[in-house]
């Protein structure tokens, strides 16, 4: 079965910084995606950025990247030029693909806070 | 305003109560499904609907029942909940076929069981 583990808990970062945030995820497939959400205060889940296993180029979405390291099943988040909105969790997810629906698995989440 | 909509936003139940939580979503997607987060703990899939069928059920108590009247709609229908099912209950819903499209969620319900 598959697992995503986010690390961190809880992070902290002053606005215009740039902050990581850390995920590792274990299967033994090899083709799937991975995702980054983000649920603000609001609770709605927002898809932030995703990446294909099969894509050795990491995916960026403005001020968000990620880095891949297949490998290593590793897939941090990027977030540069902090804004205040971008406080929030972020949660780290894994999706096999062309599997069943319903396969997607989340990590716990980090909660992030941007501080002015 | 999002794709997927869920109300009520927020219900207090008492454990004797029965009541609904309903989702709705315009983005014509085929499956829909809904998630428990609960503080601390990953999100949890209890129900999977695809083409209005029910594909999975995660060893989600009875107390639980879930409905898909159309492609469009997803009930959870509730009865004599436990303190413990107090949680962000989430809908979602995907096209299957698009899976590096992820899910598309709707803000959740809050409930409280007293």
């Amino acid at each position: 079965a598959q697992t995503v583990t986010q690390s961190q808990p809880e992070m902290s970062v002053q606005e215009a910084e740039t902050v990581t945030l850390s995920c590792t995820y274990d299967t033994s497939e090899n083709n799937y995606y991975l995702f980054w959400y983000k649920q603000p205060p609001s609770r709605q889940m927002i898809l932030v950025i995703r990446q294909e296993a099969y894509k050795q180029q990491n995916a960026t979405e403005n001020r968000f990247s990620v880095n891949f390291q297949k490998a290593a099943k590793s897939f941090s988040l990027k977030i540069s030029d902090s804004q205040l909105g971008d406080t929030a969790m972020y949660f780290c997810a894994f999706m096999k693909r062309g599997g069943s629906q319903g396969n997607l698995i989340f990590g716990k989440g980090t909660k992030l806070s941007v501080k002015p | 305003e999002t794709g997927v909509t869920q109300t009520p936003r927020h219900l207090v139940m008492g454990m004797t109560n029965k009541k609904s939580l309903k989702c709705e979503q315009h983005l014509g997607h085929n499956a829909m499904y809904w998630y428990k987060q609960s503080a601390k703990k990953p999100l949890e899939l209890m129900f999977v609907y695809s083409l209005e069928e029910r594909v999975e059920n995660n060893s989600v108590p009875s107390r639980f029942s879930p409905e898909c009247p159309n492609s469009s709609h997803l009930f959870l229908h509730l009865h004599t909940l436990q303190p413990e099912d107090s949680a962000l209950y989430l809908c979602a819903s995907s096209q299957e076929g698009q899976g590096k499209s992820g899910y598309t969620f709707g803000s959740g319900t809050r409930l409280t069981v007293v």
